[in-house]
C-alpha cells in the first residue's frame, strides 16, 4: 500500500518567516494530495490539495508543490501569523481521494512571537 | 448545517466490552470513512464506504465492524474492546469521486482499561 513521509516532526519559526513542510510518497499511481490543519483538540481541516495533473497551486499565504517524478509535495506558508500554529498533516490517495487518504504522521508547526 | 456529527465524544470502556461509535452526515455524501488517531502517528483508515450498502477495508480494519444501511449513517462497531483500540475515532465523509474534500466530525475519544 501506499506510505506517506513528513518532516520535520516540528518546525518553529518567527511569526511573519516563512514554514515548509514536505512529505515523500511511495506509490506513483498516487493522483490526489491534501494538506489538513489541525488545531488542538479539534478535528482535521482540509487548507489546500493538489491533483497529480498540476505542478503549483496557492491560495493567499499558503501554496503546494508536487514532484511526481521524485514523488515529494511540500507546503509552504508566507508570513506566518500566530494562529497557523497548529498540525498540518499531508497526505496522498490513489483513488483521487475517493477510496480515504494515506496520512503523514503531522507537522506541528509553533510560531513564535 | 451540522455537517458531520460523531457520539459520544468521550468514552472509557472496560476490556471485552463492545460499543458502536455513532457518524451521521447531512450534507448526501456518498463517501464515508472511519480513522483513528494515535498520538505522533498521524490518521490510519479504518474502513470506508462509497454508498449505502457498500463498505470496504482500509489500513486497519482489525477488531472493527462497520455497516452503511443510509446514505447519512455509517457506524463504527468494536465487538471485544482492547487497550490498542485506546485512540481519537474521526469520521469523515466527502461528496463524490472528484468532490474530494474529506469533512471530519468532531471525534470520539475512547480508553479500553
Amino acid at each position: 500500500g501506499e506510505n506517506v513521509e513528513q518532516h520535520p516532526s516540528t518546525l518553529s519559526v518567527q511569526e511573519g518567516d516563512s514554514a515548509v513542510i514536505k512529505c515523500t510518497y511511495s506509490d506513483s499511481a498516487s493522483n490526489y494530495f491534501p494538506w489538513y490543519k489541525q488545531e488542538l483538540g479539534k478535528r482535521p481541516q482540509l487548507i489546500i490539495d493538489i491533483r497529480s495533473n498540476v505542478g503549483e497551486k496557492k491560495d493567499q499565504r499558503i501554496a503546494v508543490t508536487l514532484n511526481k517524478t521524485a514523488k515529494h509535495f511540500s507546503l509552504h506558508i508566507t508570513e506566518t501569523q500566530p494562529e497557523d500554529s497548529a498540525v498540518y498533516f499531508c497526505a496522498a490517495s490513489l483513488g483521487g481521494g475517493a477510496d480515504g487518504l494515506t496520512f503523514g504522521k503531522g507537522t506541528h508547526l509553533i510560531i513564535q512571537p | 448545517n451540522a455537517g458531520v456529527t460523531q457520539t459520544p465524544k468521550f468514552r472509557i470502556l472496560k476490556i471485552g466490552q463492545s460499543m458502536t461509535l455513532q457518524c451521521t452526515q447531512d450534507m448526501n455524501h456518498n463517501y464515508m470513512y472511519w480513522y483513528r488517531q494515535d498520538p505522533g502517528m498521524g490518521l490510519k483508515l479504518i474502513y470506508y464506504s462509497v454508498g449505502a450498502g457498500i463498505t470496504d477495508k482500509g489500513e486497519v480494519p482489525n477488531g472493527y465492524n462497520v455497516s452503511r444501511s443510509t446514505t447519512e449513517d455509517f457506524p463504527l462497531r468494536l465487538e471485544l474492546a482492547a487497550p490498542s483500540q485506546t485512540s481519537v475515532y474521526f469520521c469523515a465523509s466527502s461528496a463524490d469521486g472528484k468532490n474530494t474534500e474529506a469533512f471530519f466530525g468532531q471525534g470520539t475519544r475512547l480508553t479500553v482499561v
